[in-house]
């Protein structure tokens, strides 16, 4: 399958603590960026990257999040000191920039829910 | 600043009913994409359709089709003969050229029940 992947699916978690999760893009795609989707809403920008370059956050973005892509291929989204309010899906998707064809592919997403 | 309204946000209708999902979207820029994804129960976002803002002709992809006008803001995508397997929540989407990560802004999404 070379579709983007994301890892775990769904992670349960107790308020405080940390949780980190992977994206791997479609190989060739050198932006890769994150989204947040609450119940009932559309996905929401946090961040994106340029092969490893992080280029923009949104200010939905915290503090308690940092994202990586430290060699330009797969990336992680890090939430610390998690709150109630973080439970959402995060869906990672990529696209190759150089291409005229702007679409984004999206992963499955990873649903968090902080208890 | 960029929006987009789904003003729909449930629609039921019986298989082989065609339904039309309404978009409009507000942006400065003069040159903007625009989408529409799917997200069936899975929770995948699927990419079904894209347009450019400089292309306003109107096309027709087997059962899908889309209605674009900038006169008006919308971009508005038809479903013919309508199947079970199109029951999802259906996003449309905006980026704008000016943005350069060219992100998305998506609508709160309609979702679609077709009932056998």
């Amino acid at each position: 399958d070379t579709g983007v992947s994301q890892n775990p699916r769904h992670k349960i978690t107790k308020r405080g603590q940390n949780v980190t999760f992977r994206c791997d893009p479609i190989s060739e795609h050198n932006r890769l960026y994150w989204y947040r989707q609450t119940l009932g809403q559309g996905p929401e920008f946090l961040t994106y990257f340029q092969n490893e370059a992080q280029l923009e956050k949104s200010r939905l973005l915290s503090d308690r999040f940092s994202a990586e892509r430290p060699k330009g291929s797969f990336s992680t989204l890090e939430i610390q000191r998690t709150e109630q309010g973080d439970s959402a899906m995060y869906l990672c998707a990529s696209r190759d920039a150089r291409s005229s064809y702007n679409e984004q592919f999206f992963g499955p997403g990873t649903r968090l829910t902080v208890l | 600043a960029q929006k987009v309204t789904q003003a729909q946000t449930e629609i039921s209708v019986v298989e082989k009913e065609d339904v039309t999902l309404d978009c409009v979207y507000e942006t400065r820029d003069t040159t903007y994409y625009l989408f529409w994804y799917k997200q069936p129960p899975s929770g995948e976002l699927v990419f079904l359709i894209r347009r450019n803002s400089f292309d306003e002709q109107n096309e027709i992809s087997g059962r899908y089709s889309w209605n674009f006008q900038k006169s008006t803001s919308s971009f508005n995508f038809t479903i013919t003969a309508s199947q079970v397997v199109d029951s999802a929540v259906y996003f449309c989407a905006l980026s704008e050229a000016g943005n350069y990560g060219q992100n998305f802004v998506f609508g709160p999404g309609t979702r679609l029940s077709v009932l056998p």
